[in-house]
């Protein structure tokens, strides 16, 4: 079973300040998930990626497939950027369901 | 856009009750899951669905069952509902094609059991 793990698990910072979320798994996988959750509960799918980097706006995600690690960038952050944010892995039979980290409660203050 | 929706925001139910948690989803996406969130522990696999019938346990299954009898719909189903399923629970609904597995979640049920 792969364990996920995230850094760190509550983070704060102030509006404008470049953020770093970690990741990573223990056995191999055919893709990594990074996504957001708002108090309420729904959660967003932010990013798939099974190599590489990808951008979207301001979030960044990157993933290096043989040290099993990822990170989520955010660039100038905002206090609208404030959530859970989860790391999930899929399991290299790919349709099954996602492993998650616990999530990194991010407060971006103003 | 793609939407998965779960019946219930919030339920209460009493301890040995039979508890029905319904989800749908209009995309017609042949994969549905469903998780339960608690603190500190995150988001768990109960159950998972390939395709009408069909039914995989996931990380946590015990103490629960599911239902795929049309494709839109997979229902997670507590027989005896105990104080230790109290707990959110989280539908998702995806398409595996092409590497791609995208997975799209209801909004959540808050399921209280006393």
């Amino acid at each position: 079973k792969n364990e996920v793990e995230q850094s760190p698990q509550n983070l704060t910072a102030q509006e404008g300040e470049f953020i770093t979320i970690n990741c990573s798994y223990s056995v191999g996988i055919s893709a990594l998930h990074w996504l957001q959750q708002h108090p309420g509960g729904g959660i967003v799918s932010l990013f798939m990626l099974s190599s590489g980097k990808k951008k979207h706006g301001r979030l960044i995600a990157t993933i290096n497939i043989q040290e099993k690690h990822s990170s989520l960038h955010i660039t100038a952050s905002h206090p609208r950027d404030s959530a859970v944010y989860i790391c999930a892995v899929s399991p290299s039979r790919g349709a099954d369901g996602l492993t998650f980290g616990k999530g990194t409660h991010l407060i971006i203050q103003p | 856009d793609v939407k998965v929706t779960q019946s219930s925001r919030y339920l209460v139910k009493r301890t040995g009750e039979k508890v029905f948690l319904e989800c749908v989803q209009d995309m017609d996406h042949e994969n549905m899951f469903w998780y339960r969130q608690d603190p500190g522990l995150g988001l768990r696999l109960i159950y998972f669905s390939y395709d009408v019938k069909m039914k995989e346990k996931g990380d946590i299954p015990e103490g629960y069952s599911v239902s795929r009898e049309k494709k839109e719909r997979f229902s997670l189903i507590l027989e005896s509902a105990s104080t230790n399923q109290t707990s959110m629970y989280l539908c998702a609904s995806s398409l595996f094609a092409g590497g791609q597995n995208i997975q799209y979640f209801g909004a959540g049920t808050r399921l209280s059991v006393l």
